[in-house]
């Protein structure tokens, strides 16, 4: 069964760190493209990060700087390094395969996992 | 810049039809997009991938209910036979090199 895990979530305070991680199975991540989106609470859902087979990375403007994203291919699970959080930056966060000769697809989708910045 | 525009909220009585529109942003017309479903307290969930041609390949599992169409920049979802549990919010969402961009998400009542 194809399957995305999410973990890592939790409560930091404004300037913290955290990294997500996101284990795949079913599939090869790093044969995907992989997706980070965030959802804040009550709000719709926001793109963050992406990571192309090739590894190129692009990231939102609003995270650029502050998260990165990597995989370990052994382990076969994506992640996402944040650093200097902000309360805006409180989310569920969502990892998602979009396969490199199907390109928009974001399928499937993680559980997500819970982000909440706050002093 | 590449946007997309939702309306916020749709209703529907429980086994009629509704269509759910997203726009391009000017320029874009000739995009692709996908359709995604949020029910409530869960995860996103793929429906289709429309072309602009209303060409479109659905999510593994997705009932034959769910159809899309495309005229100029408008991607279409339509709903028909409303069930209970069609009651979510919908997001599109398409692509450029490097960026991803979902539309604000129309939350549908079913009635």
């Amino acid at each position: 069964e194809v399957q995305l895990v999410e973990s890592g979530g939790g409560l930091v305070q404004p300037g913290e760190s955290l990294r997500l991680s996101c284990a795949a199975s079913g599939f090869i991540v790093s044969s995907n493209y992989m997706n980070w989106v965030r959802q804040a609470p009550g709000k719709g859902l926001e793109w963050v990060s992406m990571i192309y087979s090739s590894g190129t990375t692009y990231y939102a403007d609003s995270v650029k700087g502050r998260f990165t994203i990597s995989r370990d291919n052994s382990k076969n699970t994506l992640y996402l390094q944040m650093n200097s959080l902000r309360a805006e930056d409180t989310a569920v966060y969502y990892c998602a395969r979009e396969g490199a000769s199907t390109v928009g697809r974001f399928d499937p989708w993680g559980q997500g996992t819970l982000v909440t910045v706050s002093s | 810049q590449l946007v997309l525009t939702q309306s916020p909220s749709a209703s529907a009585s429980l086994g009629a039809s509704v269509k759910l529109t997203c726009t391009l942003s000017s320029g874009h017309s000739s995009y692709a997009i996908a359709w995604h479903q949020q029910q409530p307290e869960k995860g996103p969930r793929f429906l289709m991938k429309l072309n602009s041609d209303g060409s479109h390949s659905k999510g593994d599992g997705i009932p034959d209910r769910f159809s899309g169409s495309s005229s100029g920049a408008e991607r279409s979802l339509t709903i028909s036979s409303l069930q209970s549990e069609d009651e979510a919010d919908y997001y599109c969402q398409t692509w450029d090199t490097g960026i991803r961009v979902f539309g604000g998400g129309t939350k549908l009542t079913v009635l």
